[in-house]
């Protein structure tokens, strides 16, 4: 069955520095997400991606952080100047349309910023 | 807006029943169930479309009630496998990109 890959699955970094992480969608879906969950909390969405640009995104989803599609396959998020409140698990999501559709969740990115 | 779950918590033995709900204070287009283990993706559980109907899959079925803009989750006989927080993602018609705003989540734990 086809689903959600992101790589990698744990990221050590310091405050400051740039991150970047990936996401492989289910390859005949056309709307990307990124959401994030900060430990013991509910998932809350930052961004999401449709047709090369970005469709919506929250508050969260500041000057710091971005998101692009490379290539055909890999999606990403960039955290530009990381911060320790960007500790968090990333999950990355993909569905085939835009509404009333299931969105599959990769299995997660663990970001810790120290 | 996030959605408001109840319980916040709730603790079976193994077998029994549970219902979990979900309310919004906006309409909705649908209605989206996951449960997450500790440490893992939320898995997706059933998507509730608008029309009232109710879905089902195994002993786990879900209803959504547009007017009253609320959704359950009815967990039956439950089994060890169910425990994990429930999360339900709810879709409303005035966001473009139809992001899933999540409530808190409402944690079961099925005991032997």
């Amino acid at each position: 069955e086809p689903e959600v890959t992101q790589t990698p699955s744990h990221q050590v970094t310091q405050m400051g520095q740039e991150v970047i992480l990936r996401c492989v969608p289910i390859s005949n879906h056309l709307y990307f997400y990124w959401y994030r969950q900060i430990l013991g909390q509910k998932v809350e969405f930052l961004v999401s991606f449709y047709n090369n640009e970005i469709s919506e995104k929250s508050e969260i989803f500041d000057d710091q952080f971005s998101v692009e599609r490379p290539d055909g396959s890999n999606f990403t998020l960039k955290i530009r100047s990381t911060k320790l409140e960007d500790s968090a698990m990333y999950f990355c999501a993909s569905r085939w349309g835009q509404s009333q559709e299931t969105q599959y969740f990769g299995p997660g990115t663990r970001l810790l910023v120290l | 807006q996030q959605p408001v779950q109840s319980p916040q918590a709730v603790i079976l033995r193994e077998g029994e029943d549970a219902v979990i709900n979900c309310s919004s204070s906006k309409a909705l287009y649908s209605v989206h169930w996951y449960r997450q283990k500790h440490g893992e993706a939320p898995v997706f559980l059933m998507i509730l479309l608008k029309g009232g109907e109710q879905k089902g899959h195994d002993k786990i079925s879900a209803s959504f009630n547009e007017k009253k803009q609320q959704s359950s989750l009815y967990l039956t006989a439950s089994q060890l496998s169910y425990s994990g927080t429930y999360f339900c993602g709810t879709e409303d018609p005035e966001t473009s990109g139809s992001r899933l705003t999540f409530g808190e989540g409402t944690q079961l734990t099925v005991n032997p």
